[in-house]
């Protein structure tokens, strides 16, 4: 999978907005972008996926530049339990690819 | 509920000793995949196995054994040859027809720890 950077942690106040950055330069035309989150002492679980187009399902939004060097997922309205560990992650198309995890970025979630 | 369990949460392994973690789904997914987790780290991905009887090493094989002889059970052998299995571990599943959309689905995870 293409590599993809993201800061290593971010703090937002509960209630406002949170804007979590992915950089993905390397990106190819078909790969698509998932977001996964893991709460602490849990498995990861699916967020978010895209490709060209912005998406929003009842957890988040996904937010991908013109050029997909970058993509940026939003969290409309932070709550205590948004604090997670969020990855992103690129995935190809054409035949089996496995996933690789980073480090992913921590969100603190400040009452 | 369909789910992925791991049994146990909790495991002790004494030295020279094999462990048996245990994964079992029922989301009728083809594909499923154990990971290793380090305190502070990403994943990284011990063994997957795309259908039933059939299995490939991930990054960090070594030390780990698996089988898969029916669609809902993915066991992990943590032998004694794994120097430092002390990790959160972390049984998936998903569905394999799906290319780059694959979504994968999380158990709960099995934390082992050395005695």
């Amino acid at each position: 999978d293409a590599k993809t950077t993201q800061p290593n942690s971010m703090e937002s106040n509960e209630e406002e907005p949170v804007h979590l950055p992915c950089n993905h330069s390397t990106i190819s035309g078909t790969d698509y972008i998932h977001w996964y989150r893991q709460l602490p002492s849990q498995g990861p679980e699916y967020v978010i996926h895209g490709l060209t187009s912005n998406v929003n399902n009842r957890m988040a939004s996904l937010a991908i530049a013109e050029d997909r060097k970058s993509s940026t997922l939003i969290l409309h309205r932070a709550t205590l339990r948004d604090a997670a560990v969020y990855y992103c992650i690129l995935r190809h198309s054409g035949g089996y690819q496995k996933v690789t995890f980073g480090t992913g970025t921590k969100l603190q979630v400040i009452p | 509920d369909g789910g992925i369990t791991q049994s146990p949460k909790y495991l002790f392994r004494k030295e020279g000793q094999n462990v048996t973690l245990s994964c079992e789904q029922n989301l009728n997914h083809d594909a499923m995949y154990w990971y290793r987790q380090d305190p502070g780290q990403g994943l990284r991905l011990i063994y997957y196995s795309q259908i039933v009887n059939d299995f490939q090493k991930g990054d960090i094989a070594e030390g780990y054994s698996v089988s898969r002889e029916k669609k809902e059970s993915f066991p992990l052998t943590v032998t004694s040859a794994q120097k430092n299995p002390t990790a959160f571990y972390l049984c998936a599943s998903s569905t394999y027809d799906r290319g780059a959309q694959e979504t994968q689905y999380f158990g709960p995870g099995t934390r082992l720890l050395v005695l």
